[in-house]
């Protein structure tokens, strides 16, 4: 039942490793994003898709890479994963990309990178 | 990146008591959204304001779209120990596509 969700919810790992992090959306949304919320809790934007199309991209580094399969899922691959990684990452998702459409939050995956 | 400046940063009040936070911003939006976000968990939408001067009420919350575009107010009425939680205003761009920049949170702590 539940309408955004994401896997895994915590994953610690190494510097230097690859990881990847999955979210799926049971709510017929088209647009579906990425955020992460730093440990002073600020959330910012870093990815959205629409219908699987790259909309916004808000100068993340090219080690975070992420792929739309389809419109109800988005994942987030990583590459050689620094310690300032560390965060929690949330995805969203809306019913259109359009301006003023809530947005519906997942419960975070929280990334420690030791 | 642009950030949202709500106040205060935190607020410990009784159970019973009024709340009132704010959000203001050197940029104007088009949409003003508040989230609740509780620990563990993701950011849940309490309202959405969508004109300037829109007042909107859900339960025991009220907001207010500022007339200036570049502030939201938060109220909440009669608090519960429930409502605990980090509150996050958020605006929506002037643009077409939707990119909520968010604000820096007001944590609020109630006690019995």
């Amino acid at each position: 039942d539940t309408a955004v969700s994401q896997t895994p919810k915590y994953l610690v790992t190494q510097m230097g490793n690859d990881k990847s992090i999955k979210c799926e959306q049971n709510l017929g949304h088209d647009t579906m994003y990425w955020y992460k919320q730093d440990s002073k809790k600020f959330l910012k934007i870093m990815f959205s898709y629409n219908n699987k199309e790259l909309i916004i991209n808000e100068t993340v580094p090219n080690r975070f890479s992420p792929k739309s399969p389809d419109k109800a899922h988005l994942n987030l691959h990583i590459n050689s994963l620094e310690l300032g990684d560390s965060a929690v990452y949330f995805c969203a998702s809306s019913r259109s990309h359009l301006q003023g459409q809530p947005q519906h939050f997942g419960d975070g995956t929280r990334l420690s990178i030791l | 990146g642009q950030q949202l400046n709500q106040s205060p940063q935190s607020m410990f009040i009784q159970e019973g008591e009024d709340v009132s936070m704010n959000c203001t911003s050197s940029s104007i939006f088009n949409t003003w959204l508040w989230y609740k976000q509780e620990p563990g968990e993701g950011p849940v939408l309490l309202i959405a304001l969508y004109k300037a001067g829109e007042l909107t009420s859900n339960g025991r919350l009220t907001a207010q779209f500022g007339i200036t575009r570049k502030d939201s107010f938060l109220n909440i009425s009669a608090s519960i120990p429930s409502d605990v939680g980090i509150y996050f205003c958020a605006g929506d761009t002037t643009g077409t596509a939707s990119k909520l920049t968010f604000g820096t949170g007001t944590r609020l702590q109630v006690t019995l």
